[in-house]
């Protein structure tokens, strides 16, 4: 099975800040890669897919890069509304799996 | 624009089996297009992928609950489902239903999720 490592697991940022969650995959997934955002009590909403594709209507302020096993999610200039936790997720092979999250705080 | 809504029991008790239903709105299950999976989510922990199933009848499991799940779909009422056996305590867990594209493996959208507990 493919194990999904996220750091950190929580980071504390203020809006307007650039903020970078990095995620590795332990085996090359070339860009079967694919970020969500979760916020308490709700569904995780799909923000990044294939590594740096960014879902129709997400804010250009998210952005993905990396390939085979290093990965990582920017947020460019925080807005109130992006605290949340952010998970990965490798789609190259089953069972699919999940990094284990990073909360992101309002400092 | 599809929906996805998950409906079952809330509270199962051990040793018997977890029963879901997920329904599709805004769109056909048996679009070529698509799997259709579930996710679960223990309180204050990450995701588990538990399986998925393709319009055909085809699925694929996730090997550490393979031998208690069963997903089948039912096209004519535009619904799949979830069956795990055998529960315990720790099949407590917010269950997610999602569609995920043939081509790329990745969930959108999701379905709200229920809380399903196991406990006497």
């Amino acid at each position: 099975d493919i194990q999904m490592t996220q750091s950190p697991s929580s980071v504390s940022a203020s809006v307007g800040d650039r903020v970078t969650i990095t995620c590795q995959a332990s085996q090359g997934i070339s860009s079967w890669l694919a970020w969500y955002q979760q916020k308490p009590g709700k569904a995780p909403k799909l923000l990044i897919y294939a590594a740096s594709s960014l879902q129709s209507g997400v804010p250009s302020r998210f952005s993905g890069s990396g390939s085979g096993t290093d990965f990582t999610l920017t947020i460019s200039s925080l807005q109130p509304e992006d605290f949340a936790t952010y998970y990965c997720q490798q789609a190259n092979s089953f069972p699919y799996s999940f990094g284990q999250g990073t909360k992101l705080e309002i400092k | 624009q599809v929906q996805l809504q998950e409906s079952g029991p809330g509270l199962v008790k051990p040793s018997q089996t977890l029963s879901l239903t997920c329904t599709v709105s805004g769109g056909s299950i048996s679009s070529g297009s698509y799997y259709w999976s579930w996710i679960r989510q223990p309180a204050g922990k990450g995701l588990e992928w538990i399986g998925r199933i393709y319009t055909s009848g085809s699925t694929n499991y996730n090997p550490s609950l393979k031998s208690r799940v069963t997903i089948s779909v039912d096209t004519s009422k535009n619904q799949f489902s979830l069956k795990l056996s055998s529960v315990t305590a720790a099949d407590t867990a917010v269950y997610y239903c999602a569609r995920a594209t043939v081509r790329g493996n990745w969930f959108d959208p999701w379905g709200q999720g229920t809380l399903v507990t196991v406990s006497s």
